[in-house]
């Protein structure tokens, strides 16, 4: 069965750290999504794109973050420099362009420790 | 901004009840709502989706949706200690999917 695949599962840093998350989304899906999860809240959209689009990043913290899918397939997530309120799950999903039925398919997440 | 709204719970029901998940949200404009199952420590993973006023039911999973009081509801008959995660509702409204903060539900055998 196709999944999303992300790296690295577990990432510790300190805070001022760069730190970068990767992800491969499901073959053929067009869009791909970035989201942050906190412990204890909802998921929050970072990024969307659309094959190597950025379709919304409004509520991607531009100062420190940044994000890329240059031809379309994987993509990588940065942070430079990491804060401690950066501590969370960092959720990539994909979906079909095709099929808009707003079922997302995620990874299995990369948990990130600021200290 | 676009809220999508949940009650954090957790709610507890004892196995073989019905669960009622409850959510509201802000955008008149949204045209498809979903509601999404996430066990402790792992990623969400969709049970069911709604677009239409009514009841939509998929085993012991029945969604109901009213548009008029921007109101979208999950009822699990029949709970299992295995239902026992954080249910997230979402919303879509153009290209924009929202999701809710969850409920996290407690199925007591």
């Amino acid at each position: 069965e196709a999944e999303v695949a992300q790296s690295p599962r577990y990432k510790i840093t300190e805070k001022s750290q760069a730190v970068a998350f990767w992800c491969d989304p499901i073959s053929g899906h067009a869009t791909l999504y970035w989201y942050r999860q906190i412990l204890g809240q909802g998921p929050e959209l970072l990024v969307q794109f659309q094959d190597e689009s950025v379709v919304d990043d409004s509520q991607l913290p531009k100062d420190r973050f940044s994000a890329e899918r240059l031809k379309g397939v994987d993509s990588t997530l940065k942070i430079q420099p990491a804060e401690l309120g950066d501590s969370a799950m960092y959720l990539c999903a994909s979906s079909p362009q095709e099929r808009d039925t707003g079922e997302l398919f995620f990874g299995e997440g990369s948990r990130l420790t600021v200290l | 901004q676009k809220e999508v709204e949940q009650n954090s719970g957790p709610l507890s029901v004892p196995e073989g009840a019905i669960a009622s998940l409850n959510c509201t949200y802000s955008d008149r404009g949204s045209q498809s709502f979903f509601w999404y199952r996430q066990y402790s420590g792992k990623s969400p993973e969709l049970i069911m989706f709604i677009y239409s006023n009514g009841d939509k039911e998929d085993g012991r999973f029945t969604a109901q949706l009213n548009k008029a009081s921007q109101y979208v509801s999950l009822l699990i008959r029949d709970s299992q200690p295995s239902d026992s995660a954080t249910y997230l509702c979402a919303v879509r409204a153009g290209n924009m999917l929202t999701f809710g903060g969850g409920t996290r539900l407690m199925v007591k055998p």
